[in-house]
Protein backbone atom coordinates (compact mmCIF):
# COMPACT_ATOMS: atom_id res chain seq x y z
CA UNK A 1 0.00 0.00 0.00
CA UNK A 2 1.50 3.85 -0.65
CA UNK A 3 2.19 5.84 2.18
CA UNK A 4 4.40 8.21 4.09
CA UNK A 5 7.66 7.58 5.96
CA UNK A 6 9.09 9.78 8.73
CA UNK A 7 12.67 9.17 10.26
CA UNK A 8 14.23 8.67 12.75
CA UNK A 9 10.77 8.43 14.73
CA UNK A 10 12.60 9.85 17.86
CA UNK A 11 15.73 11.96 18.29
CA UNK A 12 17.66 14.02 20.44
CA UNK A 13 20.67 16.37 19.45
CA UNK A 14 22.75 18.89 20.88
CA UNK A 15 22.42 22.49 20.14
CA UNK A 16 24.11 24.18 17.26
CA UNK A 17 24.54 20.58 15.70
CA UNK A 18 22.39 19.66 12.04
CA UNK A 19 20.10 17.49 12.02
CA UNK A 20 17.68 16.20 9.11
CA UNK A 21 14.38 14.77 9.34
CA UNK A 22 13.57 12.30 6.62
CA UNK A 23 9.83 12.07 4.86
CA UNK A 24 9.19 9.24 2.23
CA UNK A 25 6.08 9.16 0.34
CA UNK A 26 4.90 6.35 -2.04
CA UNK A 27 1.68 7.96 -3.57
CA UNK A 28 3.57 9.86 -6.35
CA UNK A 29 1.97 13.31 -5.01
CA UNK A 30 3.36 16.36 -6.07
CA UNK A 31 2.56 18.33 -2.51
CA UNK A 32 4.60 17.93 -0.08
CA UNK A 33 4.26 19.94 3.60
CA UNK A 34 6.76 19.89 7.09
CA UNK A 35 4.64 21.12 10.59
CA UNK A 36 5.46 21.33 13.58
CA UNK A 37 3.32 20.98 16.89
CA UNK A 38 3.73 22.43 19.84
CA UNK A 39 1.21 22.60 22.60
CA UNK A 40 -0.99 25.19 22.60
CA UNK A 41 0.13 26.19 18.82
CA UNK A 42 -1.38 23.25 17.06
CA UNK A 43 -0.20 22.39 13.41
CA UNK A 44 2.43 25.22 12.14
CA UNK A 45 4.01 25.44 8.77
CA UNK A 46 7.18 25.26 8.35
CA UNK A 47 8.10 24.28 4.50
CA UNK A 48 6.14 23.34 1.23
CA UNK A 49 6.68 22.05 -2.51
CA UNK A 50 4.65 21.82 -5.30
CA UNK A 51 6.88 19.55 -6.64
CA UNK A 52 10.80 18.59 -7.97
CA UNK A 53 12.92 22.17 -7.40
CA UNK A 54 10.23 23.57 -5.66
CA UNK A 55 10.66 24.86 -2.44
CA UNK A 56 8.62 27.69 -0.38
CA UNK A 57 8.09 29.04 3.04
CA UNK A 58 6.36 28.42 5.59
CA UNK A 59 4.52 30.67 8.74
CA UNK A 60 7.75 29.20 10.76
CA UNK A 61 10.57 28.59 8.33
CA UNK A 62 13.63 30.43 10.40
CA UNK A 63 16.03 27.90 10.85
CA UNK A 64 14.96 24.81 8.65
CA UNK A 65 15.65 24.46 5.12
CA UNK A 66 14.06 21.75 2.72
CA UNK A 67 15.16 20.61 -0.65
CA UNK A 68 13.24 18.53 -3.54
CA UNK A 69 15.05 16.71 -5.47
CA UNK A 70 12.57 13.86 -6.55
CA UNK A 71 9.13 13.72 -6.08
CA UNK A 72 9.18 11.28 -2.95
CA UNK A 73 11.17 12.65 -0.90
CA UNK A 74 11.45 16.22 1.02
CA UNK A 75 14.36 15.97 4.31
CA UNK A 76 14.10 18.84 6.63
CA UNK A 77 16.90 20.07 7.85
CA UNK A 78 17.82 22.03 11.10
CA UNK A 79 20.94 24.18 10.27
CA UNK A 80 21.84 25.03 14.01
CA UNK A 81 19.77 23.19 16.43
CA UNK A 82 18.04 25.50 18.95
CA UNK A 83 16.32 24.78 21.99
CA UNK A 84 13.39 26.45 20.59
CA UNK A 85 12.99 23.58 17.40
CA UNK A 86 12.26 20.95 20.31
CA UNK A 87 8.91 19.94 19.37
CA UNK A 88 6.97 17.16 17.88
CA UNK A 89 7.55 17.59 13.16
CA UNK A 90 4.52 16.15 10.52
CA UNK A 91 5.24 15.74 7.22
CA UNK A 92 2.55 15.79 4.75
CA UNK A 93 1.46 15.02 1.00
CA UNK A 94 -1.33 15.91 -1.31
CA UNK A 95 -2.01 14.90 -4.96
CA UNK A 96 -1.37 18.27 -6.36
CA UNK A 97 -2.75 17.45 -9.67
CA UNK A 98 -5.02 20.45 -10.36
CA UNK A 99 -8.04 17.96 -9.65
CA UNK A 100 -11.17 18.06 -6.80
CA UNK A 101 -9.06 16.47 -3.56
CA UNK A 102 -5.49 18.58 -4.24
CA UNK A 103 -6.28 19.86 -1.14
CA UNK A 104 -6.47 16.74 1.24
CA UNK A 105 -2.98 16.38 3.53
CA UNK A 106 -2.14 12.53 4.44
CA UNK A 107 0.30 12.82 7.56
CA UNK A 108 3.20 10.87 8.30
CA UNK A 109 3.85 9.14 11.65
CA UNK A 110 5.84 12.61 13.66
CA UNK A 111 9.51 12.89 14.05
CA UNK A 112 9.68 13.67 18.04
CA UNK A 113 12.68 15.57 18.08
CA UNK A 114 14.22 16.87 21.61
CA UNK A 115 17.47 20.00 21.47
CA UNK A 116 19.41 19.75 24.75
CA UNK B 1 -2.24 34.47 8.21
CA UNK B 2 -5.58 32.45 8.18
CA UNK B 3 -7.10 32.36 12.12
CA UNK B 4 -9.11 29.08 12.66
CA UNK B 5 -11.05 28.87 15.70
CA UNK B 6 -12.07 25.76 17.15
CA UNK B 7 -14.16 24.58 19.70
CA UNK B 8 -14.24 23.17 22.79
CA UNK B 9 -10.47 22.93 23.58
CA UNK B 10 -11.31 20.32 25.61
CA UNK B 11 -14.72 17.65 26.34
CA UNK B 12 -14.90 15.43 29.12
CA UNK B 13 -17.92 12.77 28.35
CA UNK B 14 -19.66 9.43 29.50
CA UNK B 15 -19.63 6.54 26.90
CA UNK B 16 -22.66 7.01 24.75
CA UNK B 17 -22.88 10.39 24.97
CA UNK B 18 -23.48 12.54 21.48
CA UNK B 19 -20.31 15.03 20.89
CA UNK B 20 -20.60 18.43 18.75
CA UNK B 21 -17.64 20.38 17.91
CA UNK B 22 -17.14 23.39 15.39
CA UNK B 23 -14.60 25.45 13.66
CA UNK B 24 -15.20 28.91 12.10
CA UNK B 25 -13.30 31.17 10.50
CA UNK B 26 -12.00 34.62 9.92
CA UNK B 27 -12.33 34.46 5.69
CA UNK B 28 -14.63 32.10 3.14
CA UNK B 29 -13.06 28.60 2.99
CA UNK B 30 -13.54 26.32 0.11
CA UNK B 31 -12.71 22.91 1.15
CA UNK B 32 -13.12 21.82 5.39
CA UNK B 33 -11.39 19.12 6.44
CA UNK B 34 -11.54 17.03 10.10
CA UNK B 35 -8.82 14.74 11.24
CA UNK B 36 -8.35 12.80 14.31
CA UNK B 37 -4.80 12.54 16.28
CA UNK B 38 -3.84 9.99 18.69
CA UNK B 39 -1.35 9.86 20.84
CA UNK B 40 2.26 9.20 19.29
CA UNK B 41 0.47 9.09 15.79
CA UNK B 42 -0.16 11.75 13.13
CA UNK B 43 -3.12 13.04 11.86
CA UNK B 44 -5.44 11.33 9.96
CA UNK B 45 -8.00 12.31 8.09
CA UNK B 46 -11.80 11.43 9.18
CA UNK B 47 -13.89 13.39 6.25
CA UNK B 48 -13.58 16.27 3.41
CA UNK B 49 -16.34 18.88 2.77
CA UNK B 50 -15.69 20.46 -0.52
CA UNK B 51 -19.24 22.39 -1.05
CA UNK B 52 -21.39 24.76 0.81
CA UNK B 53 -23.98 23.17 2.86
CA UNK B 54 -22.23 19.87 2.26
CA UNK B 55 -23.34 17.09 4.68
CA UNK B 56 -21.13 13.88 4.82
CA UNK B 57 -21.10 10.68 7.27
CA UNK B 58 -18.18 8.58 7.99
CA UNK B 59 -19.87 5.80 10.32
CA UNK B 60 -21.07 7.44 13.52
CA UNK B 61 -19.10 10.58 12.19
CA UNK B 62 -21.08 13.33 10.87
CA UNK B 63 -19.32 16.62 9.27
CA UNK B 64 -21.39 19.91 7.72
CA UNK B 65 -19.65 22.37 5.33
CA UNK B 66 -21.20 25.69 7.04
CA UNK B 67 -23.42 27.72 4.16
CA UNK B 68 -21.76 30.59 5.33
CA UNK B 69 -18.74 28.91 4.00
CA UNK B 70 -17.06 30.39 7.48
CA UNK B 71 -17.52 27.34 9.81
CA UNK B 72 -17.90 23.52 10.13
CA UNK B 73 -19.27 21.29 12.26
CA UNK B 74 -18.17 17.48 13.51
CA UNK B 75 -20.59 15.32 15.39
CA UNK B 76 -19.85 11.76 16.71
CA UNK B 77 -22.82 10.18 18.01
CA UNK B 78 -22.96 7.56 20.47
CA UNK B 79 -18.93 7.73 21.76
CA UNK B 80 -17.25 5.28 22.82
CA UNK B 81 -13.82 4.97 24.31
CA UNK B 82 -11.86 4.87 21.35
CA UNK B 83 -13.04 7.81 19.94
CA UNK B 84 -10.24 9.56 22.77
CA UNK B 85 -7.64 11.32 21.05
CA UNK B 86 -7.38 15.25 19.44
CA UNK B 87 -9.80 16.43 16.50
CA UNK B 88 -8.36 19.00 14.34
CA UNK B 89 -10.38 20.83 11.65
CA UNK B 90 -8.32 22.74 8.78
CA UNK B 91 -9.44 24.66 5.61
CA UNK B 92 -8.37 26.51 2.78
CA UNK B 93 -9.52 29.84 1.71
CA UNK B 94 -9.78 30.75 -1.64
CA UNK B 95 -6.71 33.68 -2.51
CA UNK B 96 -4.35 31.43 -0.42
CA UNK B 97 -1.32 29.44 -1.94
CA UNK B 98 -2.65 26.24 -3.37
CA UNK B 99 -3.12 23.21 -1.17
CA UNK B 100 -1.99 25.22 1.78
CA UNK B 101 -4.31 24.41 4.57
CA UNK B 102 -4.90 26.29 8.13
CA UNK B 103 -5.35 24.06 11.43
CA UNK B 104 -7.31 24.75 13.96
CA UNK B 105 -5.52 24.15 17.15
CA UNK B 106 -7.42 20.84 18.04
CA UNK B 107 -10.54 19.39 20.28
CA UNK B 108 -9.35 16.91 23.04
CA UNK B 109 -12.12 14.40 23.54
CA UNK B 110 -12.32 12.09 26.39
CA UNK B 111 -14.47 9.26 27.06
CA UNK B 112 -15.44 7.58 30.29
CA UNK B 113 -16.44 4.34 30.34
Amino acid sequence: DAEITQSPRHKITETGRQVTLACHQTWNHNNMFWYRQDLGHGLRLIHYSYGVQDTNKGEVSDGYSVSRSNTEDLPLTLESAASSQTSVYFCASSEGAGGLYQETQYFGPGTRLLVL
Amino acid sequence: GQQLNQSPQSMFIQEGEDVSMNCTSSSIFNTWLWYKQDPGEGPVLLIALYKAGELTSNGRLTAQFGITRKDSFLNISASIPSDVGIYFCAGQSRGSTLGRLYFGRGTQLTVWP
